[in-house]
């Protein structure tokens, strides 16, 4: 079983419809949660970045993270067909931490227009 | 430049072949990571650097796998003898800060292997 579980999709939706994604994790001492961007061809890039449990919102993307179930979201609002990518989802954490992520396979999501 | 610069974009392999992919990192930023990742999957940790020190290569697949980065700037990586199931793209990514936690990772575009 891998330390970050993540359903790949494809998930298609409307343009304009709220989009959930998600990952489960093994790890408790995982302490710092991230959800990373990447377009086809190209490198992964930062969108949110979450310490422990909470939520964090940045515009039309919000972030959760439960630590109880080990379970963080993704939320975007208002998706836009330029949300099309695959979003990865990201941890690190733990006493002997170098600050490598572990990811998940990560989520294609297409925006239909 | 601004970003992560990774070359080559593009490299085909016969089985066998020795390949070196170059990574040049944001300047300043004393972090380094290398990433393998497949088609379909996540990246997967290889190897992290802090400035030139190599301090945790636990994700290298094997002995055929080696990175340096010998002034603490530029980092290679070396695949010996390249076998198929070494087809992926390889990421580079850079942090400014030194250690732990270092969340935002700036990575390179990649570097795709193909061997043949």
């Amino acid at each position: 079983q891998k330390e970050v579980e993540q359903d790949p999709g494809p998930l298609s939706v409307p343009e304009g419809a709220i989009v959930s994604l998600n990952c489960t994790y093994s790890n408790s001492a995982f302490q710092y949660f991230m959800w990373y961007r990447q377009y086809s061809r190209k490198g992964p890039e930062l969108l949110m970045y979450t310490y422990s449990s909470g939520n964090k919102e940045d515009g039309r993307f919000t972030a959760q993270v439960d630590k109880s179930s080990k379970y963080i979201s993704l939320f975007i609002r208002d998706s836009q067909p330029s949300d099309s990518a695959t979003y990865l989802c990201a941890m690190s954490g733990g006493s002997s931490n170098t600050g490598k992520l572990i990811f998940g396979q990560g989520t294609t999501l297409q925006v239909k227009p | 430049g601004a970003g992560v610069s990774q070359s080559p974009r593009y490299k085909v392999a016969k089985r066998g072949q020795d390949v070196a992919l170059r990574c040049d990192p944001i300047s300043g930023h004393v972090s380094l990571f290398w990433y393998q990742q497949a088609l379909g999957q996540g990246p997967e940790f290889l190897t992290y650097f802090q400035n030139e020190a190599q301090l945790d290569k636990s994700g290298l697949p094997s002995d055929r796998f080696f990175a340096e980065r010998p002034e603490g700037s530029v980092s290679t990586l070396k695949i010996q003898r390249t076998q198929q199931e070494d087809s992926a793209v390889y990421l580079c990514a850079s942090s400014l800060r030194d250690r732990g936690n270092t969340g935002e990772l700036f990575f390179g575009e990649g570097s795709r292997l193909t061997v043949l």
